[in-house]
């Protein structure tokens, strides 16, 4: 099957770093895109960024540049969102979700939730 | 930075047909646009309906579609079911990014 498996949720303190990933299964990791989407509870999607699995090429959101930092280990087919110093304001769930041509987008994960309170 | 407009909330009966929009800030959403439709349910992910405008994934029910109307992208609901009853997302590609619509809210009723 073709699946995206996200890890676990996350509770860290203001000030953490984290790293949640996004594992790609029963597909060619490298010929795809994947992206990062944030919804807070009760609210709509916005989109965090996306990186090429095959040269990671990386494209952030203007309101997330500097904020995160996304990453592909192509040996294990896992892309990696990583914050270094977390905020409050940094909670929500997280979603992976392929695409292919860089504008079309098919799979998603499961989601991650993460959660940053002191 | 591109604003994507969608109506907040829409009600349908089942079997009925609704038709849904997504506009842009910047003008006239084309197929240049890419626009990809959403599903969320409660609890879940979102799920892909369609992409490109048009195209449908080997997933999506066959009364989902997917067209550009009045300079907007529309997604089209025909026969709805009660399991219809759900969020919906565009998300448009545009200025070289990708930016999500707020969502709608379709009621089945």
């Amino acid at each position: 099957d073709v699946q995206l498996v996200q890890s676990g949720a996350e509770v860290r303190k203001p000030g953490d770093s984290l790293k949640i990933s996004c594992q790609g299964s029963g597909y060619k990791f490298t010929t795809y895109w994947i992206a990062w989407v944030r919804q807070m509870p009760g609210k709509g999607l916005e989109w965090v960024g996306m990186i090429y699995a095959g040269d990671s090429e990386t494209r952030v959101s203007p309101s997330y540049q500097g904020q995160v930092t996304l990453s592909v280990d192509t040996s294990i087919s896992t892309a990696t969102l990583q914050w270094n110093s977390l905020k409050a304001s940094d909670s929500g769930m997280y979603y992976c979700v392929r695409l292919f041509g860089g504008k079309e987008l098919d799979l998603w994960g499961q989601g991650t939730l993460v959660t940053v309170s002191s | 930075q591109t604003v994507v407009t969608q109506e907040p909330s829409l009600t349908v009966s089942p079997g009925g047909t609704v038709t849904l929009t997504c506009a842009s800030s910047t003008g006239a959403v084309t197929y240049g646009s890419y626009p990809n439709w959403l599903q969320q349910k409660p609890g879940q992910p979102p799920r892909t309906l369609i992409y490109s405008t048009t195209n449908k994934h080997s997933w999506t029910p066959a009364r989902f579609s997917g067209s550009l109307l009045g300079g907007k992208a529309a997604l089209t609901l025909s026969g709805v079911q009660p399991e219809d009853e759900a969020d919906y997302y565009c998300l448009l590609y545009s200025g070289g990014a990708h930016v999500f619509g707020g969502g709608t809210k379709l009621t089945v009723l």
